[in-house]
């Protein structure tokens, strides 16, 4: 199975900051990755796929960019409803698999 | 507006089995796959697989093989997974989530999850 790898693992920053969230992954994924933002409690919401496709809906404060085995997630400007968890999806091969997660906390 | 809901919190004991169901509304069911994923207490998400809705074929992730089924009713719109030989282990909440329409999209509406929870 391909590994997907976060970093950091905890991110604490302060409203306004830009904030970035790298995902790598043990081999080529070509652009089959998307990420994903979780509340506690709640469903994860889809952000971006195909690596810097902005789903609809979502702000343009988000934005990823990468191909093959190296990704970013970046926020252009923190707002309040952006402190959660992030997730990183592969979609490339026959399974899928996710990051372990990047949790965004106030600073 | 698109919509998966979910069936209610279970418990069960370990051994026993469970089904949890996803209901779709709002688009046709059958043009989209859709997939199930588990998130154990305080821990991330894990992709368990997926079912093909117009044929009901399931593919499984690796460690969701034996125990784990996925099923349709297409009559009314419903996908389901039936765990059996329930272990402690087993306790989580379980996501469906379906695969998006646009070119290149992955998993772009989610139920609001099951709670398993699996104790003596």
């Amino acid at each position: 199975d391909i590994q997907m790898t976060q970093s950091p693992s905890t991110l604490s920053a302060s409203v306004g900051d830009r904030v970035t969230i790298t995902c790598r992954a043990s081999q080529s994924i070509s652009s089959w990755l998307a990420w994903y933002q979780q509340k506690l409690g709640k469903a994860p919401k889809l952000l971006i796929y195909k690596a810097s496709s902005l789903e609809s809906g979502v702000p343009s404060r988000f934005s990823g960019s990468g191909s093959g085995t190296e990704f970013t997630l970046t926020i252009s400007s923190l707002q309040p409803d952006d402190f959660a968890t992030y997730y990183c999806q592969q979609y490339n091969s026959y399974s899928w698999t996710f990051g372990q997660g990047t949790k965004v906390e106030i600073k | 507006q698109v919509q998966l809901v979910q069936s209610g919190s279970e418990l069960r004991k370990p051994g026993a089995s469970v089904k949890v169901s996803c209901k779709a509304s709002g688009y046709t069911f059958t043009s989209n796959a859709m997939n199930w994923v588990r998130q154990a207490p305080g821990q991330g998400l894990v992709w368990m697989g997926w079912i093909n809705t117009n044929t009901g074929n399931p593919t499984y992730a690796q460690g969701f093989t034996g125990r784990f089924v996925f099923s349709l009713d297409t009559s009314v719109s419903t996908a389901y997974l039936q765990i059996s030989s329930l272990k402690a282990e087993d306790t989580a909440v379980y996501y469906c989530a379906r695969k998006g329409y646009s070119y290149g999209s992955s998993l772009d509406y989610w139920g609001q999850g099951t709670l398993v929870t699996v104790s003596s």
